[in-house]
Formats: structure tokens, C-alpha cells, sequence
């Protein structure tokens, strides 16, 4: 375990159906990222935080994603209008910032688009 | 685009045996390197990471090699176990500037 939390584990929703996941990084790490994960592919980045302050969002994160960290602890990632191209392992990984940066992550959340 | 890309899709070893696990990347500004293992169901978890201006760094059974003459990174476990069945990942960015680039993995299977 290393202490990032994920909620929830799996979501299972049908297209057009919004969905929303949280992520609980360490608590001392300020930078909170997201990634995402299909099968057989490395994670590709989505988006990254520096305490409530999101710094970089990747062109995959189109219009109907968005990311919130409000008082720089818990983030929370909505996906509105699913499509079944989300379908996705959604990971999210905190660290302390700074130079050789290593990124601790959760289980991740799976989301299965029908 | 440049990216990090990974010489094998799969690799059997048998249990006691050592392991190497091969990348390659091709942003020659990349300055900081990381493998993360992967098991089933669970996020990636690191393992070892290296920086340019190092070429071999230990860990416990780990060892990862950089050569960024060809842009090559390897990593090498000793006596592989049946615990290190898992996907491999290299991962690189330049230090503190761009989050991590990951590769698309390489499936170690451990035959016991």
C-alpha cells in the first residue's frame, strides 16, 4: 500500500452518464497527478496539481473532463457524457515535488463505459 | 513524437534465474529515469530510478544500467522470484520540468 487511496475501485456506467472518481494523495506530498491506463499500454498523463493549483493538462483531457483539487488534499476527476472510449484504468500518484520527482500511486479506478 | 518505447513485449525466466528488461528512449532530453512493476489490479510501484549523470545504480536485487549513447536503459533482477511476475515499465521525464512519460511495458513471467 503506498497511501494513496482511490474510490472507488471500479464503475461501471452507461454512455452519457457523468461520472466522478477521488483520489486521497499522502498527505504531505503537494503534487497530486492523473494518468490513464488501457490495457497493454503504459500510463499517459492527464493532468497535474501543485498543491490546489492545476499546472498542465495533456490534449488527451478534452472539454468533457475536468479536475479539482480545492484545498490541495483530496482531487476529484468528472467525466461528463461518457463514451465507451473512456473505458479506462484511471490512476492517480502524489509526490513531493522537485527534482528527481518519484510518483507513489493508487490502485486506480476502473471505468467500464457500456 | 518522442516517447519511450520498450525492445519486448514479454520475457520468461526461470525462477533463480536473472533477469533483464530492456528500453529504449528517444528524448535525449530526458535526465531522469524511473522502472515501475505493475502486478495485476494494483497502480505501478516503484522500483529504482537513475539520473543522466549516473550510468549503474543498485538497489536490493535490482540494478538499473544507463547508456545515453544509444539511449538505453535496461533493468536487471537478480535470482528472479515468482514475486516479480509483473509488467515492467520505464518511465522518464527531465528533472522537476514534465510529468513522467511512460512506455508500454514488458510482461515478465517467472516459470517456477
Amino acid at each position: 500500500d503506498t497511501g494513496v487511496s482511490q474510490d472507488p475501485r471500479h464503475k461501471i456506467t452507461k454512455r452519457g452518464q457523468n461520472v466522478t472518481f477521488r483520489c486521497d494523495p499522502i498527505s504531505e506530498h503537494n503534487r497530486l497527478y492523473w494518468y490513464r491506463q488501457t490495457l497493454g499500454q503504459g500510463p499517459e498523463f492527464l493532468t497535474y496539481f501543485q498543491n490546489e493549483a492545476q499546472l498542465e493538462k495533456s490534449r488527451l483531457l478534452s472539454d468533457r473532463f475536468s479536475a479539482e483539487r480545492p484545498k490541495g488534499s483530496f482531487s476529484t476527476l468528472e467525466i461528463q457524457r461518457t463514451e465507451q472510449g473512456d473505458s479506462a484504468m484511471y490512476l492517480c500518484a502524489s509526490s513531493l515535488g522537485g527534482q528527481a520527482e518519484k510518483l507513489f500511486f493508487g490502485s486506480g479506478t476502473q471505468l467500464s463505459v457500456l | 513524437g518522442e516517447s519511450v518505447g520498450l525492445h519486448l513485449p514479454t520475457l520468461s525466466v526461470q525462477e533463480g534465474d536473472n533477469s533483464i528488461i530492456n528500453c529504449a528512449y528517444s528524448n535525449s532530453a530526458s535526465d531522469y529515469f524511473i522502472w515501475y512493476k505493475q502486478e495485476s489490479g494494483k497502480g505501478p510501484q516503484f522500483i529504482i530510478d537513475i539520473r543522466s549523470n549516473m550510468d549503474k545504480r543498485q538497489g536490493q536485487r535490482v540494478t538499473v544500467l544507463l547508456n545515453k549513447t544509444v539511449k538505453h536503459l535496461s533493468l536487471q533482477i537478480a535470482a528472479t522470484q515468482p514475486g516479480d511476475s509483473a509488467v515492467y515499465f520505464c518511465a522518464e521525464n527531465m528533472l522537476g520540468n514534465t510529468p513522467l512519460v511512460f512506455g508500454k511495458g514488458t510482461r515478465l513471467s517467472v516459470i517456477a
